[in-house]
C-alpha cells in the first residue's frame, strides 16, 4: 500500500458526460501529480499541483481540469467525455516541489469506461 | 526529444531462469530514472531511482543499473510472483519535459514454475 488513496476505484458513464475524480496524497506529501495510462500509450503525464499551485502541465486536453484544495487532496475533472478517455488514471504524490528528483508513489488508479 | 524505449516486451521465463530487462533513454539531462513494477489492473510500485552512471541498486532478486544511455533491470532466479509489467521512467533536468516523468511502455514479464 504505498499510502496514495483514489476513488472511486471505477466510473462507467457515457459520452457527453462530465465526471470528477479524487485523489488523496501520502501523508506529508505535497505535490500531486496525475497520469492517464491506455493500452497503446502507457503512463502519460497529465498535470502536477504543488501545495495548491499548478507546477507543470504535460499532455493534457483543455476538456480536461484539475485542482488541488488546502487539505492537500486533489480531483480531476473530465468533461465532454469521448470513447478515446475510456483509460486507468493514476494519481501519484511526492514530497518534492518538481524541482528535486524524488520518488512518486502511486495510488491504485480509478478505470473510465466511456460508452 | 526526451523518450524512454524498452526491451523487449514480453518476456517468459522458466523459474529460476535469470535475465535482464533493457531502458534505453534519450533525455534533456538526467536527473533521475527509476523502475517501476506493475501488476494488471494496478498502480505502479516503486522499485528503485538511480541518479548517475555507475550507480547500481539490489532488491531481493532485482538489481537495476544505470549507464548514460540506458538501464538494465537484472532478474536473479525468477519466481512466479515475479510475474508483473516492469515500468522504466526518466525525469529530465531541463527542457519542455523538465520535472516530469517519462515513462516507456513496459516490458511484460511472465515467470512459469
Amino acid at each position: 500500500d504505498s499510502g496514495v488513496t483514489q476513488t472511486p476505484k471505477h466510473l462507467i458513464t457515457a459520452t457527453g458526460q462530465r465526471v470528477t475524480l479524487r485523489c488523496s496524497p501520502r501523508s506529508g506529501d505535497l505535490s500531486v501529480y496525475w497520469y492517464q495510462q491506455s493500452l497503446d500509450q502507457g503512463l502519460q503525464f497529465l498535470i502536477q499541483y504543488y501545495n495548491g499551485e499548478e507546477r507543470a502541465k504535460g499532455n493534457i486536453l483543455e476538456r480536461f481540469s484539475a485542482q488541488q484544495f488546502p487539505d492537500l487532496h486533489s480531483e480531476l475533472n473530465l468533461s465532454s467525455l469521448e470513447l478515446g478517455d475510456s483509460a486507468l488514471y493514476f494519481c501519484a504524490s511526492s514530497a518534492s516541489r518538481g524541482q528535486f528528483t524524488d520518488t512518486q508513489y502511486f495510488g491504485p488508479g480509478t478505470r473510465l469506461t466511456v460508452l | 526529444e526526451d523518450q524512454v524505449t524498452q526491451s523487449p516486451e514480453a518476456l517468459r521465463l522458466q523459474e529460476g531462469e535469470s535475465s535482464s530487462l533493457n531502458c534505453s533513454y534519450t533525455v534533456s539531462g538526467l536527473r533521475g530514472l527509476f523502475w517501476y513494477r506493475q501488476d494488471p489492473g494496478k498502480g505502479p510500485e516503486f522499485l528503485f531511482t538511480l541518479y548517475s552512471a555507475g550507480e547500481e541498486k539490489e532488491k531481493e532478486r532485482l538489481k537495476a543499473t544505470l549507464t548514460k544511455k540506458e538501464s538494465f533491470l537484472h532478474i536473479t532466479a525468477p519466481k512466479p510472483e515475479d510475474s508483473a509489467t516492469y515500468l522504466c521512467a526518466v525525469q529530465a533536468g531541463y527542457g519542455g519535459s523538465q520535472g516530469n516523468l517519462i515513462f516507456g511502455k513496459g516490458t511484460k514479464l511472465s515467470v512459469k514454475p
